[in-house]
């Protein structure tokens, strides 16, 4: 079993839609999760940490399950440059990526 | 404020050469993190380090790859006698030591090694 475990997409979804991706991971003691957006070919980048209380940021909402040991990420109102890969990210002693998941959003 | 430096951005070897890719931290960062991207596979961890230590090599591969972080200067993952399956996109990233939560990662642009 991965230690990070993601959708495998690709998701296409129309502008506007709301989309969410999740996430597993098997290290019960993991301390922190995040989620990155990583665009073709470029670094991945800090979209937002995710806290135990679940928080939003804009149109993007995160939660976290550690009993279920699962995070997830919503987008509302998705945009044309909301398409990128979506990196769950899982801290314990290391920081360990899942594979991504892609998202489209067309017009 | 700069951030991640890496260098070279593109890098072509032939196979049994050496490469070389550095790494600046940001600014007051002293933790860095070297991750290896498979076309169309997701980041994976290789090496951790601060100032003159290795802190986890757990995702180094056993031969050919070492990674140093000196006291001055950047931090170097360096690949000998380099094989076709080393071809990869190599991202290193950089944390601080304190003052923000969770210990971000913020990335550099990435060093893409080609073999031939």
């Amino acid at each position: 079993r991965k230690e990070v475990e993601q959708d495998p997409g690709p998701f296409n979804v129309p502008e506007g839609a709301t989309v969410a991706f999740n996430c597993t991971y098997s290290n019960s003691a993991s301390q922190s999760f995040f989620w990155y957006r990583q665009d073709c070919r470029k670094e991945p980048k800090l979209l937002m940490s995710v806290y135990s209380s679940g928080n939003e940021d804009g149109r993007f909402t995160a939660q976290l399950n550690r009993a279920s040991q699962y995070i997830s990420l919503l987008i509302r109102d998705s945009k044309l440059s909301d398409s990128a890969t979506y990196l769950c990210v899982v801290k314990g002693n290391d920081m360990r990526f899942g594979a991504g998941t892609r998202l489209t959003v067309k017009p | 404020n700069a951030g991640v430096m890496q260098n070279p951005r593109h890098l072509v070897r032939r196979r049994g050469q050496e490469a070389r890719l550095r790494c600046s931290p940001m600014k007051g960062h002293s933790h860095v993190y070297w991750y290896r991207q498979l076309p169309e596979e997701g980041l994976k961890f290789m090496v951790y380090l601060q100032k003159e230590n290795i802190i986890d090599e757990s995702g180094m591969p056993k031969e050919r790859f070492s990674a140093e972080f000196p006291k001055e200067g950047p931090s170097i993952l360096r690949i000998q006698q380099v094989v076709r399956g080393d071809s990869a996109a190599y991202f290193c990233a950089s944390s601080a030591t304190s003052g923000r939560p969770y210990n971000e990662q913020f990335f550099g642009p990435g060093t893409r090694l080609t073999v031939l």
